[in-house]
């Protein structure tokens, strides 16, 4: 069945350092979404990438497409602490069916 | 506008009970899916609803089902409680076609 690997399940960095978490999926995907969900809290849409290769920027936060659309990464520069949280990515297959990647857990170091 | 609301927050059930969870919408969407979330894990997907008929669904057994009713408020009804059904029950509504999904703040059930 559909599946979604997400690296790295955790991640512990100090204040200021750059953080990276990738999704590959088994298929070629129509889209790809991500949600940041905070400790105790509810996933939080963070952006919807379409387009083969597509690159998008949220202030330190870069979101990228793969060329093949098998896979995706999540780049944060310079993190800070606010950025504490399970990073999640979500895919979307034909049939209406929505798989959440295992998501990484950040954690940030001041 | 309003974001997506569940109801109950908490609630704490006996194996072999029946349940059932209530989610509304935010304003203006029309589609809703529904999650479980066990501790440490992502959420995985129960179901989807579009326009009162469900048009997706995840693996899991017959004794979870749903509504969606014409306000678009929806209901996630599980059957015969197990101790492994303990998680959070996320909510999300989006419109059909549009990006991204609203989540609500999730009720936690604790089957015992």
């Amino acid at each position: 069945g559909q599946q979604v690997m997400q690296i790295p399940q955790y991640q512990h960095v100090q204040e200021g350092e750059d953080f990276t978490t990738y999704c590959n999926s088994s298929t070629t995907l129509s889209n790809i979404q991500w949600y940041k969900q905070r400790p105790g809290g509810h996933p939080v849409f963070l952006i919807q990438l379409v387009k083969s290769g597509e690159v998008k920027k949220q202030k330190r936060l870069t979101f990228q497409f793969g060329e093949a659309k098998k896979n995706s990464s999540l780049h944060i520069t310079a993190t800070q602490t606010t950025d504490v949280g399970t990073y999640f990515c979500l895919e979307e297959t034909s049939g209406s069916r929505l798989t959440f990647g295992e998501g990484t857990q950040l954690t940030v170091n001041p | 506008e309003t974001g997506v609301t569940q109801s109950p927050t908490h609630l704490i059930k006996t194996r072999g009970q029946q349940v059932t969870l209530r989610c509304s919408s935010q304003s203006g969407h029309n589609t809703v899916s529904w999650y479980q979330q066990a501790l440490g894990q992502g959420p995985q997907f129960i179901f989807q609803y579009y326009r009162e008929e469900e048009n997706g669904r995840g693996n899991f057994p017959p004794r979870f089902s749903g509504l969606q009713f014409p306000n678009y408020s929806s209901e996630l009804n599980v059957n015969a409680l197990e101790l492994d059904d303990s998680a959070l029950y996320l909510c999300a509504s989006s419109l059909m076609g549009s990006r991204g999904y609203t989540f609500g703040s999730g009720t936690r059930l604790t089957v015992v």
